[in-house]
């Protein structure tokens, strides 16, 4: 079974300033998928990034970007030019290729300092 | 555009009660998922459903039953609630495409009193 670690159950960043958080997971397959959710305390879950693990390039979406390590298993998360908006919960999360189950870790607490 | 539509928002039961909860995927999309997610806790994956079929199971209790019905839409059935069955109860949907991206809903908040 795949399992997900996020090894930092809380961070805090100043306002502007960046932040990483990290992700490592276990899988033994070679096509499979990786995301970043952020939830609010709203308890929306909002997809923040996904990287699929056959392309080598990092995803980017604007002020966030990836560092995806296949070999080591790791998919830490960048926020850049850290915003008040983005104090939240981050799950990193793991889907195997096809229509599968997503598979979260523990979460993250970030909170954005002014 | 449309989203993935939960209901009810929130929902009080009492212990050894029952409770169904709705989702509503967005128009297309033919699978949907159903998270439990406890306080404090990340979501744990219930059970799954693609074209009217189970096509999934995880940490279910025999307690709780689903399904999908002919308009895609799920009922999560859940009987014999216990103070443990309170949590945020998510339902996510997502097309065919093998590169569909996934859709939450915004969650029903089930507390058992």
């Amino acid at each position: 079974a795949q399992t997900v670690t996020q090894s930092q159950p809380e961070m805090s960043v100043q306002e502007a300033e960046t932040v990483t958080l990290s992700c490592t997971y276990d899988t033994s397959e070679s096509d499979y998928y990786l995301f970043w959710y952020k939830q609010p305390p709203s308890r929306q879950m909002i997809l923040v990034i996904r990287q699929e693990a056959y392309k080598q390039q990092n995803a980017t979406e604007n002020r966030f970007s990836v560092n995806f390590q296949k070999a080591a298993k790791s998919f830490s998360l960048k926020i850049s030019d850290s915003q008040l908006g983005d104090a939240a919960m981050y799950f990193c999360a793991y889907k195997n290729f096809g229509n599968e189950k997503l598979t979260f870790g523990t979460g993250t607490r970030l909170t954005i300092i002014p | 555009a449309a989203g993935v539509i939960q209901s009810p928002r929130h929902l009080i039961k009492e212990k050894r009660e029952t409770a169904t909860l709705k989702c509503y995927p967005i128009p297309r999309h033919d699978t949907v998922y159903w998270y439990q997610q406890g306080p404090g806790q990340d979501p744990q994956f219930l059970i799954s459903f693609y074209e009217k079929m189970q096509s999934d199971k995880g940490s279910i209790p025999d307690r709780f039953s689903a399904q999908q019905f002919s308009d895609y839409h799920s009922e999560l059935n859940m009987s014999s609630l216990e103070l443990g069955d309170s949590a945020l109860y998510f339902c996510a949907t997502r097309g065919t495409g093998l590169n569909e991206k996934l859709f939450f809903g915004s969650g029903t908040q089930l507390s058992v009193l």
